[in-house]
């Protein structure tokens, strides 16, 4: 059973750097057919797509996000980050992982997710 | 790229039928069949109900169905159950661009 867990700090600064890691279980990330995402939820509010990756490095991200997001991928640990420069207040959110199919983009497995707070 | 339009909430009582409506545009509920319905529950991760529009991933019951008309897909929950309660969203493909947009979440209550 292919398992997803998110880590990193769970308080950021404001200005700084956010940084997490998905570290993915019971399946290879280098899996044809799936991209790898990050979703975020402010808290009490909607879900948010930041962007994915797929295995060999090629990325696409949420054009409101794209200038502040970089996604990159590890094969060797099966792991894929994210970086979200520059945070305000507004980044506080549960971030979660996801594996995205590939053509239906249907996220088909999730982390537990992770609580930001930007402060 | 905005949101796909949900209505905030929706309700029934156990035993009726519910239907969740998304609106989207031509760019991408219109324009593919990639719409996908999660279900969450309160601290909880999404979990994914209907891909593909109208599939089913295993274990998910029956009562949950999909379909999609225009530049709108709507999510039916049949014989409403008290675990049924929860907030569901949409996502569409939106093209190698846009990637993919979320619904703005409905909270189904039952009464």
């Amino acid at each position: 059973q292919l398992q997803l867990q998110e880590s990193g700090p769970g308080l950021v600064k404001p200005s700084e750097t956010l940084s997490l890691t998905c570290t993915v279980s019971g399946g290879s990330i280098s899996s044809t057919g799936y991209y790898w995402a990050w979703i975020r939820q402010p808290p009490g509010k909607g879900l948010e797509w930041i962007g994915s990756i797929y295995y060999k490095g090629s990325t696409y991200y949420n054009p409101s996000l794209k200038s502040r997001v970089t996604i990159s991928v590890d094969t060797s640990k099966n792991q894929f980050s994210l970086n979200l420069d520059s945070v305000t207040a507004a980044d506080t959110a549960v971030y979660f992982c996801a594996r995205r199919a590939m053509a239906a983009a249907e996220l088909d497995y999730w982390g537990q997710g992770t609580l930001v707070t930007v402060s | 790229q905005s949101a796909l339009t949900q209505p905030p909430s929706a309700s029934g009582s156990p035993g009726q039928s519910v239907t969740i409506s998304c609106t989207g545009t031509s760019s991408d509920v219109g324009g593919y069949n990639y719409v996908s319905w999660y279900l969450q529950y309160p601290g909880k991760a999404p979990k994914l109900m209907i891909y593909e529009v109208s599939k089913r991933p295993s274990g998910v019951p029956d009562r949950f169905s999909g379909s999609k008309s225009g530049n709108t897909a709507s999510l039916t929950v049949s014989g409403l159950q008290a675990e049924d309660e929860a907030d569901y969203y949409c996502t569409s493909y939106a093209g190698s661009v846009g990637g993919v947009i979320f619904g703005g979440g409905t909270k189904l209550t039952v009464l």
